[in-house]
């Protein structure tokens, strides 16, 4: 099975704010790679598929990258609404796998 | 709209069983791979199973094989997952999800508890 190190795992950034998180795979995933936000209480969101792709709806400030091995997550300038969990997927096998997550706090 | 609505969860012992339903609407139901996927409280997103379009190929992540089933009325656009022989550690908030074209697990439900204890 493919494992997925995220990193941090708690991350507190300021409203205006750069931030990226980091997801790395166990072995090769290509671009199969998807983040999603998901707020307290709520279901996860889809930001972006295909390590790159952003999902309609999702605001520009949300960026991903990477391929193979390793991937991150941009924000390029953090809103208040941005202040949630973060979790990448593989989905480069049937058995997908989720990082750990990404808690974003309010410094 | 898309809409996924779990229902089924509950309280059970250990050793027990559950059956839990999605039931969806706002698209073709019987055109889509549809997924289970756990959370405990706090912690991380776990893929549970998941069943093709037609109910032919399910498919299990190690720490449910042989106790849960997922199955699907297509017909009824209702989505199962049928768990047996619950542990402790199976105690988490279950999703239903589907892949949407390019998106994986492009729309999810509201989720359902599930609690194992004695």
């Amino acid at each position: 099975d493919i494992q997925m190190t995220q990193s941090p795992s708690t991350l507190a950034a300021s409203v205006g704010d750069r931030v990226t998180i980091t997801c790395r795979a166990s072995q090769s995933i290509s671009t199969w790679l998807a983040w999603y936000q998901q707020k307290p209480g709520k279901a996860p969101k889809l930001l972006i598929y295909k390590a790159s792709s952003l999902e309609n709806g999702v605001p520009s400030r949300f960026s991903g990258s990477g391929s193979g091995t390793e991937f991150t997550l941009t924000i390029s300038s953090l809103q208040p609404d941005d202040f949630a969990t973060y979790h990448c997927l593989q989905y480069n096998t049937f058995a997908r796998s989720f990082g750990q997550g990404t808690k974003l706090e309010i410094k | 709209d898309v809409q996924l609505v779990e229902s089924g969860g509950g309280l059970v012992q250990p050793g027990g069983s559950l059956r839990l339903s999605c039931t969806a609407s706002g698209f073709t139901f019987s055109h889509y791979w549809m997924h289970w996927v756990r959370q405990v409280p706090g912690k991380g997103l776990v893929w549970v199973s998941r069943i093709s379009p037609d109910g032919s190929s399910p498919t299990y992540a190690d720490s449910v094989k042989g106790r849960f089933t997922i199955s699907r009325d297509n017909a009824e656009n209702t989505l199962f997952l049928q768990m047996k022989g619950l542990r402790v550690d199976d105690a988490a908030v279950y999703y239903c999800a589907r892949d949407f074209g390019e998106l994986p697990f492009g729309n999810w439900g509201q989720g359902t508890l599930v609690a194992v204890s004695s």
